[in-house]
């Protein structure tokens, strides 16, 4: 399977606990997003990644996340000090722009990490 | 600012009937605006995409949505629901300069034998 992946699929923790998350994209592709969604709501976006730089973060991203794409590959979501409002799917997508203007290319998402915080 | 509104949060359906999930934007420039569906325990699925070509735009598993600037809407319909509609989805609003997106709240369909 070729798609985009993501480990671990559940994570429970205690809070104050730190978690780590990760996604691999589809190989070819050079953009990364984290997106967060809770229950009965459409997923909002955190960060995104051109490559390995990290060009935006979202208000909701706290100085407890943080993430990194090393190599332009795979990207890891670190949560520190876990609260219970961390709960949430964590979704990551990978999408392929081609030049300086996209044409809004399409982001394929992963199954995403179901986080509970207890 | 980009935004989407999803007016309805239920749907629902006899299979065999038409669809219609309506979905109003806000864009300060010509948007590319999408559809995607969630079933439960999967991943996010593209089920089209308008990007200011054709405003009548036609995806999979018989989904088609209308773009209509007048209205400021991106209505999704289909002409026959059937068991395996049965999901959630989200009309989306792509940001200009980022490609990041911009999701509804969701509208959960519904569908009766």
């Amino acid at each position: 399977d070729t798609g985009v992946s993501q480990d671990p699929r559940h994570k429970i923790t205690k809070r104050g606990q730190n978690v780590t998350f990760r996604c691999d994209p589809i190989s070819e592709h050079n953009r990364l997003y984290w997106y967060r969604q809770t229950l009965g709501q459409g997923p909002e976006f955190l960060t995104y990644f051109q490559n390995e730089a990290q060009l935006e973060k979202s208000r909701l991203l706290s100085d407890r996340f943080s993430a990194e794409r090393p190599k332009g590959s795979f990207s890891t979501l670190e949560i520190q000090r876990t609260e219970q409002g961390d709960s949430a799917m964590y979704l990551c997508a990978s999408s392929l722009v081609l030049g300086l203007v996209s044409d809004a290319d399409e982001q394929f998402f992963g199954p995403g990490t179901r986080l509970t915080v207890l | 600012a980009q935004s989407v509104t999803q007016l309805d949060s239920h749907v629902s359906v006899s299979e065999g009937t038409p669809v219609l999930l309506r979905c109003n934007y806000s864009s300060s420039y010509s948007p590319s605006l999408f559809w995607y569906v969630q079933h439960p325990n999967k991943g996010l699925q593209l089920l089209l995409k308008y990007t200011s070509a054709a405003t009548l735009v036609k995806g999979i598993n018989g989904f088609e949505a209308e773009f209509k600037k007048s209205e400021t809407s991106f209505h999704l319909t289909k002409p026959s629901a059937h068991m395996s509609d049965a999901a959630e989805y989200f009309c989306v609003v792509s940001d200009q300069r980022t490609d990041k997106l911009i999701f509804g709240t969701g509208t959960r369909l519904q569908v009766f034998p």
